[in-house]
This record gives C-alpha cells, sequence and structure tokens, in this order.
C-alpha cells in the first residue's frame, strides 16, 4: 500500500519554462511534507517542505503548493534550469506519536530532464 | 565537508558474507535515521536513533539486520549472511532536534551480493 504517490515516473522541459511535479498521498495523519531532489550515485538532498498548516511554501525558484483536501503536493520550479535535471522524491512525515514518528514516507520519484 | 558521510561507497559480497557499514552524522545532529532504496523505489525507513538509543524498527530490519549508534555518534549497520534481496543502497540520514522532519542524507553505501 504505497501512502505517497509520484505517479509521473519522468517529465521532460524546456529551459526557462515551468516545471511541475506532482504528488499525491493517502494518509490524512501526514502534517509534513518535503521535496527532495537526487542526483545518479548521490543520497537525496533536501530541497523544500511544507507543513500542513500552510498551502504554499517559496524558495527562490522553488515553490510548493498544498492542497489538503485533495491530499496533493505539487512542486514548481521557475525557470527551469538544465542543472534542476534530477530525480525528484516527494515525503511525508506524521506528528511525533511514538511508533511511525519521524520516519519519512517516500514516493517513487519522478525523473526530471530539463532541455537546454 | 560537514556533511552526513557513508563508509564505504560500495560494497560486493557473496551470498552469505557478513559486511558493516558506516555512517557519519551531521555533528550536532542527535537523531540518525537508516533506508534502504531500490532500484526503482523511493527510500524506505529501516530504524532511528536518537542519540544512542534505538528507538523504532521497521518490519523491513530482519533478524540478519542490527545497527548501532555506542556513543551517540557515529552508527553501523550490520547484515548478517547476505541475500540477493539485500542488494540495494543503504542510506542514512540524520537531523536535528526540533527540525526532526528535515532529514539530511549522506551519499549511501550501494551493497552487491552476488
Amino acid at each position: 500500500d504505497q501512502q505517497v504517490k509520484q505517479n509521473s515516473p519522468s517529465l521532460s522541459v524546456q529551459e526557462g519554462r515551468i516545471s511541475i511535479l506532482n504528488c499525491d498521498y493517502t494518509n490524512s495523519m501526514f502534517d509534513y511534507f518535503l521535496w527532495y531532489k537526487k542526483y545518479p550515485a548521490e543520497g537525496p538532498t533536501f530541497l523544500i517542505s511544507i507543513s500542513s498548516i500552510k498551502d504554499k511554501n517559496e524558495d527562490g525558484r522553488f515553490t510548493v503548493f498544498l492542497n489538503k483536501s485533495a491530499k496533493h503536493l505539487s512542486l514548481h520550479i521557475v525557470p527551469s534550469q538544465p542543472g534542476d535535471s534530477a530525480v525528484y522524491f516527494c515525503a511525508a512525515s506524521r506528528p511525533y506519536s511514538g511508533a511511525g514518528s519521524y520516519q519519512l514516507t517516500f514516493g517513487k520519484g519522478t525523473k526530471l530532464s530539463v532541455i537546454p | 565537508d560537514t556533511g552526513v558521510s557513508q563508509n564505504p561507497r560500495h560494497k560486493i559480497t557473496k551470498r552469505g558474507q557478513n559486511v558493516t557499514f558506516r555512517c557519519d552524522p551531521i555533528s550536532e545532529h542527535n537523531r540518525l535515521y537508516w533506508y534502504r532504496q531500490t532500484l526503482g523505489q523511493g527510500p524506505e525507513f529501516l530504524t532511528y536513533f536518537q542519540n544512542e538509543a534505538q528507538l523504532e524498527k521497521s518490519r523491513l530490519l530482519s533478524d540478519r539486520f542490527s545497527a548501532e549508534r555506542p556513543k551517540g555518534s557515529f552508527s553501523t549497520l550490520e547484515i548478517q549472511r547476505t541475500e540477493q534481496g539485500d542488494s540495494a543502497m543503504y542510506l542514512c540520514a540524520s537531523s536535528l532536534a526540533g527540525r526532526d522532519y528535515e532529514q539530511y542524507f549522506g551519499p549511501g553505501t550501494r551493497l552487491t551480493v552476488t
């Protein structure tokens, strides 16, 4: 049972355009969401996060939107750059309540290719 | 470099052998996590330490797996009697108390069991 789903395995975008990566979750207990970027042969790198009490968080070219009622979040990258080409993972966490706390639950990732 | 480090980066072993991996977290981080990632999947949680105490273990962590963090600093993950299904990337992450959701990952150890 996959609690965090990234339904698009890959996405190609022209340099300078917007990249939109999507993520859906099923567990309503999740209260914090994160995006990680991963290059080959490296570990995931933390990119941006959002608490469930917000619907938007922005950091430079990266914006994460959260729609709690739809259990959906998205990552917008504007403008996209060739260096953004990587696998992007959506992750979710629950508030501390004993078992299962602090662990991140990841989606399968979306491979973004930004074409020059 | 003050990031999370892992050693070795690659390990090839024969089925049935024991292997041990090491993780050095970011120095001021008191929480340390182990995850496993297989091809085409996202990282999956294995276990987590707060200082030297192992507080949680996933059902993915069979009896052949053991993790330690003896002095609350570095951690080791040992796999006994390796099986081909253990082949994966083993990732370590650490976080600062109070910012536990933001976990910082090391480069991983890629294990291949032949």
